[in-house]
């Protein structure tokens, strides 16, 4: 079945520092994938998303690409702030019409000032 | 644009009582999901549902139901509440057919006592 697995966590940096948090995936078809983020206390948001092989997500300095051939879906930012500190889910929705989403475990950021 | 809403934030329950939560989605979204999520197990799928049917459902005993009614709001239900029942459950709104991921209400928090 289709599955997403996340580098572990927590990862720790200082501001300014660059940011990748690894995910890989595996599913049948072509999937949609996504990076959500939840901030304590809260919901989850739509970080970004890409929807073919080569896509490339971006939102709020954060970047990721939909790589088929090596089925991950990276997210990178070059400068992290305090602020971003939060947990990152990857996931993906299969494809066809379903809407269920899987996650991965998520990976907690931690940005020390 | 309101977002998600769901009611209670909170709630605390005893073994064995039942819950209901409920969910409205954004205006316009009828296909609502549901998740269930706790640290041991992270983000789980329970069902989803479009126009008052469920599309999908996760792999979760038969004490987890839902339902849609016809304003495209929706309700989840836990009966014989269990320990393991705790969790915060998660409900997400999309256009159906749109491949812009779910838009997730901040969640209702349920502990069983």
């Amino acid at each position: 079945g289709n599955s997403v697995t996340q580098m572990e966590g927590p990862v720790t940096l200082s501001e300014e520092a660059f940011l990748t948090i690894n995910c890989t995936y595996t599913a049948t078809g072509y999937p949609s994938l996504f990076w959500y983020v939840q901030y304590p206390g809260e919901g989850l948001q739509l970080l970004l998303k890409a929807t073919k092989a080569d896509d490339k997500g971006s939102n709020k300095g954060f970047e990721a690409t939909y790589r088929k051939e090596t089925t991950s879906f990276h997210l990178e930012k070059g400068s992290v702030q305090v602020s971003d500190s939060a947990v990152y889910f990857c996931a993906l929705r299969g494809s066809g019409n379903t809407g269920k989403l899987i996650f991965g475990q998520g990976t907690t950021l931690q940005v020390k000032p | 644009k309101a977002g998600v809403t769901q009611t209670p934030r909170y709630l605390i329950k005893t073994r064995g009582q039942q819950v209901t939560l409920s969910c409205s989605p954004i205006s316009g979204h009828r296909s609502v999901s549901w998740y269930q999520q706790t640290p041991g197990q992270g983000l789980q799928f329970l069902f989803e549902y479009f126009s008052e049917t469920q599309r999908n459902k996760g792999n979760f005993p038969g004490r987890f139901s839902g339902r849609q009614f016809s304003n495209s709001r929706s309700e989840m239900n836990v009966s014989t509440l269990e320990l393991g029942d705790s969790a915060l459950y998660l409900c997400a709104s999309r256009l159906q057919g749109s491949d812009y991921g779910y838009t997730f209400g901040s969640g209702t928090r349920l502990t069983v006592v």
